[in-house]
């Protein structure tokens, strides 16, 4: 069966400060990964997709980046954190496009 | 672009019937899915609908009228356990990627 993996779980990181999330798919061969953002009690937003190793899609311009260096890997990163980068964020596989299936979150707070 | 439209908030009692509006305006269209979060978890998937009619799993359906721009989710026999927000999103023209509404928050009391 497919599992997801994100690290850390929760985050407190200060303004100005690097950031490296990591996410990892296991069970399935080249899927589909997702990075979402969600505010608290708001709906969520694409960040990146990747379709295949190498492969982003920026939805949003932001000082976030990421990166897949290995077919089920994702990163997301940022070289200096803001105030507003505070949310929770999701990783999310699928293979059909129609159905998504997500990690469990990192909920990251900038001071 | 896509835009969808739900409900912010609806609330109802243990047993009841539910259902959960969402329109949609899309230059293409792939399906409409339905997605399930608890406060502080991930979202789960619920359903999706890529034809017209109704789609049963369970205590759950979910609806979809194409010429309509219009889908529905219909919770049946609801628990305290249902409590929770629910999205509907709809795949983009071209590209594997949803566009999500902005979640329908469903309170179930006893």
């Amino acid at each position: 069966s497919q599992t997801i993996h994100q690290w850390p779980a929760t985050l407190v990181q200060p303004v100005g400060s690097p950031l490296s999330l990591e996410c990892t798919v296991e069970g399935t061969s080249n899927p589909n990964l997702y990075w979402y953002r969600q505010a608290a009690g708001r709906g969520l937003q694409l960040l990146f997709y990747s379709v295949g190793i190498g492969q982003i899609s920026s939805e949003v311009p932001q000082n976030l980046s990421a990166s897949r260096p290995q077919d089920r890997q994702f990163i997301l990163s940022s070289k200096k954190l803001l105030l507003s980068d505070s949310g929770f964020y999701l990783c999310a596989w699928s293979t059909s496009g129609n159905e998504q299936f997500f990690g469990p979150g990192t909920r990251l707070t900038v001071l | 672009g896509q835009s969808l439209e739900q409900p912010s908030e609806v609330t109802a009692v243990e047993g009841a019937i539910v259902q959960i509006n969402c329109t949609y305006q899309t230059s293409g269209f792939y399906g409409l899915s339905w997605y399930q979060q608890h406060d502080g978890g991930a979202p789960t998937f619920l359903s999706y609908n890529a034809l017209d009619g109704l789609e049963e799993t369970g205590r759950f359906s979910s609806f979809l009228s194409r010429s309509d721009s219009y889908g529905y989710l219909l919770l049946q026999e609801l628990q305290m356990k249902d409590s929770a927000s629910y999205f509907c999103a709809v795949r983009d023209t071209g590209f594997q990627k949803l566009v999500f509404g902005t979640g329908t928050r469903l309170l179930v009391s006893p």
